[in-house]
């Protein structure tokens, strides 16, 4: 168990609708990423957020919106859904410090639109 | 120049093998590459880490190698066993402040290790 936890676990939704996934960091880890996992392209970085702020921006579309909270958790925001956003998304927090630097990775959200 | 290149896609090998799974980066500025394993209903996992001040790794059964003037390192995994059976994905990250890294990841090298 990586400490990373990710709601729902599975999300079916049809297309055109917006849903929200969620991701609570391990403890301490001041710092999130989103990664979004499809069969033909991998792991494509969306974007990062460390202690509330942006930090850096990936292949995230206009469509989609994050955002972490001062509790740390972070949420991250699709909408006007496609066919093609059906992927799994995985959160990642970060313990921040110098000289470490690793990711871990939540169990992932299986989106699938319909 | 910020693509991390990975081969090959797929792999088989029989119980005792050595796999070998390669990676290629363009950017001369990532200073951190690590291997992630990732088995099915799971997030990657961190596998094992190198600096390019080193040209290899060893922690158990895994070595990574590196060859900083090619700009590739790659992964081995000695007497593989059927519980290595996972996807594999190298990555490259540049290391910056205390805020945070932005990491590179290969598309994912998918092994079957057979009994």
């Amino acid at each position: 168990d990586s400490g990373v936890t990710q709601t729902p676990k599975h999300l079916i939704t049809a297309t055109g609708q917006r849903v929200t996934l969620r991701c609570s960091p391990r403890s301490g880890d001041l710092s999130v990423y989103w990664y979004q996992q499809s069969l033909d392209q991998g792991l494509q970085f969306l974007i990062q957020y460390y202690n509330g702020e942006e930090r850096a921006k990936g292949n995230i579309l206009e469509r989609f919106s994050a955002q972490q909270f001062p509790d740390l958790h972070s949420e991250l925001n699709l909408s006007s859904l496609e066919l093609g956003d059906s992927a799994l998304y995985f959160c990642a927090s970060s313990p921040v410090a110098a000289g470490v630097e690793k990711l871990f990775f939540g169990s992932g959200t299986q989106l699938s639109v319909l | 120049q910020q693509q991390v290149k990975q081969s090959p896609q797929s792999l088989i090998v029989q119980k005792g093998g050595i796999p070998i799974i390669n990676c290629a980066y363009e950017n001369t500025a990532f200073d951190y590459f690590p291997w992630y394993q990732q088995f099915p209903g799971k997030g990657p996992a961190l596998l094992i880490a190198i600096r390019p001040d080193v040209s290899e790794k060893k922690e158990g059964r895994f070595t990574i190698s590196f060859n900083k003037s090619a700009k590739q390192f790659s992964l081995h995994i000695m007497d593989s066993q059927p519980g290595d059976s996972a996807t594999y994905f190298c990555a490259a990250t540049l290391s910056r402040d205390n805020y945070g890294q932005n990491f590179v990841f290969g598309p994912g090298t998918r092994l079957s290790v057979l009994p």
